[in-house]
């Protein structure tokens, strides 16, 4: 079944702007991974943050994890047209379950 | 970053026909390999996950008889879609954790486009 949910479906920025999306699941987890997609390509893995940490910064990318709410946060700042992709949640109860994600558009 | 390869990027086959993928761990062992599907503009859909020199765990209503898979090293994991069909056509993803138990990275592999005729 899938456990994280991602929100917005669709997200259309223009460039240099922040592009914020939020993932929710339903069960404990050990760690959260958020992923990127370039439509018709494999997954590339973001960034992996564990069930006690709160934030994790890499690059331009922010992840904020809230296991009180069961929800976390990826946070893209002054974003560049090849940040277009999908992005997707995904936890690891040892296997990955994904949500649907979040498509971005980034405009020039 | 660990890198995983997987091959074909896309193959064209018959219908009733077997096609095989192939997903390598390049610069890492793997005992754990899953296997996804994707359909487009839709989220992965786990199918299996492979376990060297064990058999493989299906996910509810995949066909093991059909999608046939094998790990018989740390570094590779092959997925074969027997007696293929039009409806089998579709976007399979391998994935490798790094390391073993939960926790751990999980690498993503380019993909492979499968189209039946």
């Amino acid at each position: 079944s899938q456990q994280g949910e991602e929100d917005p479906q669709a997200l259309s920025i223009q460039e240099g702007e922040n592009a914020t999306m939020n993932c929710s699941y339903k069960t404990s987890i050990n760690n959260l991974q958020w992923y990127r997609q370039n439509s018709g390509r494999g997954l590339v893995h973001l960034i992996l943050i564990r069930s006690n940490e709160r934030e994790k910064h890499s690059g331009r990318l922010r992840v904020t994890l809230d296991t009180s709410k069961k929800s976390s946060s990826l946070l893209i700042t002054a974003s560049r047209a090849a940040d277009t992709a999908s992005y997707f949640c995904a936890t690891n109860d040892y296997k990955l379950s994904f949500g649907a994600g979040t498509t971005v558009t980034v405009r020039a | 970053g660990a890198v995983v390869s997987q091959h074909p990027s896309w193959v064209i086959c018959k219908s009733g026909t077997s096609v095989k993928i192939e997903c390598r761990s390049l610069d890492f062992q793997a005992t754990t390999m899953f296997w996804y599907r994707q359909f487009p503009k839709q989220s992965l859909m786990l199918m299996a996950t492979s376990n060297e020199g064990s058999k493989a765990t299906y996910e509810q209503g995949v066909e093991k008889d059909k999608f046939l898979i094998n790990h018989a090293s740390l570094t590779l994991s092959t997925l074969t879609v027997t007696s293929a069909h039009p409806e089998d056509s579709s976007f399979y993803i391998c994935s490798a954790m790094q390391g073993a138990g939960s926790g751990n990275t999980i690498y993503f592999g380019e993909g492979s486009w499968l189209t039946v005729v």
